[in-house]
């Protein structure tokens, strides 16, 4: 069976850092494209950052850019992100997806999340 | 990049056929055959439905089809039940690498 399980949400103040994991078991890893979907608190859902396969490949919404760093380490199947100089705005559910058809197309399966929040 | 827009809720009887759009440009939508749908149940994570405008994954209900015309694309649900009362979204793949997402259509089955 497919799985992605994220972990590394909490609260975090504003300025600061945290690093989020996803673990991946039941299919491939590197023959895969990751991405992580955020959503705020009763909002809608926003892709945030993307990783190809081998990893040579990245790609970042316009919100994050500069901020954000996706990463994955195919050795341990777990895709990352690095979150520094967090916002308020960067409060949410953070969620990683298998990319199928390509580095940036659907996606299929979603882990059930991780809250980050970031408030003083 | 802007959201693309979706109508922020419809509603539809058991049983009934309704639509969602989902209105790119041609920059996004309109561009390329990269555009998916997810269903969001309350405190779920999303689901596939639809992917590549008209594709629709094993396991998924013959009464949920897509389909695209121009900057806007579509996802049609027929004949209605309780069960897909939830929000939904869109994804397109845009011309500058980057996905961006519908801003979610509320669906209540009344």
């Amino acid at each position: 069976e497919v799985q992605l399980l994220e972990s590394g949400g909490g609260l975090v103040q504003p300025g600061g850092s945290l690093r989020l994991s996803c673990a991946a078991s039941g299919f491939t890893f590197t023959s895969y494209a990751m991405s992580w979907v955020r959503q705020a608190p009763g909002k809608g859902l926003e892709w945030v950052s993307g990783i190809s396969g081998g990893g040579g490949s990245t790609y970042y919404a316009g919100s994050v850019k500069g901020r954000f760093t996706i990463s994955r380490d195919n050795s341990k199947n777990t895709l990352y992100l690095q979150m520094n100089s967090l916002r308020g705005e960067d409060t949410a559910v953070y969620f990683c997806a298998r990319v199928n058809g390509g580095n940036l197309n659907w996606f299929d399966p979603w882990g059930q999340g991780t809250l980050v929040t970031v408030s003083s | 990049q802007s959201a693309l827009t979706q109508p922020a809720s419809v509603s539809g009887s058991p049983g009934q056929s309704i639509t969602i759009s989902c209105t790119g440009t041609s920059s996004d939508v309109g561009g390329y055959h990269y555009v998916s749908w997810y269903q969001q149940h309350p405190g779920k994570a999303p689901k596939l439905m639809i992917y590549e405008v008209n594709n629709r994954p094993s396991g998924v209900s013959h009464r949920f089809s897509g389909s695209k015309s121009g900057n806007t694309a579509s996802l049609t649900i027929s004949g209605l039940q309780a069960e897909d009362e939830a929000d939904y979204y869109c994804v397109s793949y845009t011309s500058s690498s980057i996905l961006v997402f519908g801003g979610g259509t509320m669906l209540t089955v009344l």
